[in-house]
């Protein structure tokens, strides 16, 4: 059975460094094809896409965010890690990973969809 | 960025009939585009990925359809436990990756 489960702080202040695990069940990121990547959702409203790391350690990120997010992964304890730095308010949202799979390939590229989701963490930013 | 626009915002069906959701990309995303299924307060579920193919477990009154541009996502006989927010997401071109902002799907 395949399961995601982020976790996190129940609250972070404005300019700190947010930190989000997410554990991995029932499969690894040593498999070819496949990826995490996390998605946060603001109270009432749509979805937005963060970072997403694969198998070979390649890495992507939203280009409004890139500059505040880092995303890795820890094979041994089959967890990936996103920190966000300098938050804000606005940043206040449901938090999910997600696991990336590669559906094809292209020259040059590969494509992947998100097929299984954690439950989603919440944080608040607020002083 | 590929802008994603879903239409509509909100659409009313009554049980047991068809409904259909568009979903407009800003460029061609060839096939690669998803739709997924949100119920308040749960987490997104895969319906549909290469705009078309059902994922493991999605009853067969899911359908989707299109290509480049154009998608819709097509629940032919609504259940009561499909009434919920779903979004659709290009694949094609990243970073990013882009969601639409969602159609509500409300009982009538």
């Amino acid at each position: 059975q395949i399961t995601l489960k982020e976790s996190g702080p129940t609250l972070v202040k404005p300019t700190q460094t947010l930190t989000l695990t997410c554990t991995l069940s029932g499969f690894s990121l040593t498999t070819s094809g496949v990826g995490v990547g996390w998605i946060r959702q603001p109270p009432g409203q749509a979805l937005e896409w963060l970072a997403l790391i694969y198998w070979d350690d390649d890495k992507l990120y939203s280009p409004s965010l890139k500059s505040r997010l880092t995303i890795t992964k820890d094979t041994s304890r089959n967890q990936v890690v996103l920190t966000m730095t300098n938050m804000d308010p606005v940043d206040t949202a449901t938090y999910y990973c997600a696991r990336a799979l590669v559906g094809s390939c292209g020259i040059g590229a590969c494509y992947s969809f998100f097929d299984y989701w954690g439950q989603g963490t919440l944080v608040p930013v607020s002083s | 960025e590929i802008v994603m626009t879903q239409s509509p915002a909100t659409l009313s069906v009554s049980p047991g009939e068809r409904a259909t959701l568009s979903c407009r990309a800003s460029q061609s995303v060839s096939s690669n585009l998803a739709w997924y299924q949100q119920k308040p307060g749960q987490t997104p579920r895969l319906l549909i990925y290469r705009a078309s193919t059902r994922a493991t477990g999605i009853p067969v009154r899911f359908s989707g359809s299109g290509s480049g541009t154009e998608f819709t996502l097509t629940i032919s006989s609504l259940q009561s436990e499909d009434f919920a927010v779903y979004y659709c997401q290009q694949y094609n071109n990243w970073p990013p990756y882009t969601f639409g902002q969602g159609t509500k799907l409300e009982i009538k």
